[in-house]
């Protein structure tokens, strides 16, 4: 069974640009999340989608946002770029939503230059 | 306001000793709770997770266990090997989101 796909794996941007990643889950997962590591915050969630809809959010300003399609892929966008956004986007994969365990991807390694 | 906290930021132990990370909770809406490991530059990798019903869980040479009185859980390694070698980081949900807080990590270095 094929594991959580992210693309890409690396990317850098130009402040002010903006960028879309995405998430191809393990297959009949129908819940993505979204998370993002920096070394001062740590693992930080963004965002959680089930069957299209968004269950929850994270703190997170409103330049993050994000979609799941009708196949469970999701992507996450963040517009206007800033240099603090330079991280680790990870995408979490699980078959539910609620108490199951989460698989990430290998994630995707943002820089803003 | 750190809702889960991982107190040691590192430990080491030698090959076939036990290892034994430790994560403390504030949040009592809890009951959820997951172990990962994680390499540098990569996702974490699903250990081993425990519902709050229970106080322990076992998985091959990972154990979990869960005090909730303390809200406190610790996850135990035996015996330690040098490729457990990693950043361990605990995890909590409240149930009915995937919605996952982490604590700060604890790096583990097992030596030879």
């Amino acid at each position: 069974k094929a594991g959580v796909t992210q693309t890409p794996r690396y990317l850098i941007k130009t402040r002010g640009q903006q960028v879309t990643l995405s998430c191809s889950p393990i297959s009949g997962h129908r819940s993505v999340s979204w998370y993002q590591q920096t070394p001062g915050q740590g693992l930080q969630f963004l965002f959680e989608y089930f069957s299209e809809t968004q269950r929850n959010k994270g703190n997170f300003p409103g330049r993050f946002s994000g979609r799941q399609f009708s196949n469970s892929r999701s992507e996450m966008n963040v517009s206007t770029l800033e240099l603090g956004d330079s991280a680790l986007y990870l995408c979490a994969s699980s078959a539910m939503t609620g108490n199951t365990e989460a698989f990430f991807g290998q994630g995707t390694r943002l820089t803003v230059v | 306001d750190q809702q889960v906290k991982q107190n040691s930021p590192s430990l080491s132990v030698q090959e076939g000793r036990i290892s034994i990370l430790n994560c403390d909770y504030t949040n009592s809406m809890f009951d959820y709770f997951l172990w990962y490991k994680k390499y540098p530059a990569e996702g974490p990798t699903f250990l081993i997770s425990i519902s709050s019903i229970k106080d322990k869980n076992e998985d091959g040479r990972f154990t979990v266990f869960l005090n909730k009185s303390a809200k406190h859980l610790s996850l135990h390694i035996v015996p330690s090997q040098p490729g457990d070698s990693a950043v361990y980081f605990c995890a909590a949900s409240d149930g009915g989101s995937e919605k996952l807080v982490f604590g700060k990590g604890t790096k583990l270095t097992v030596n030879p």
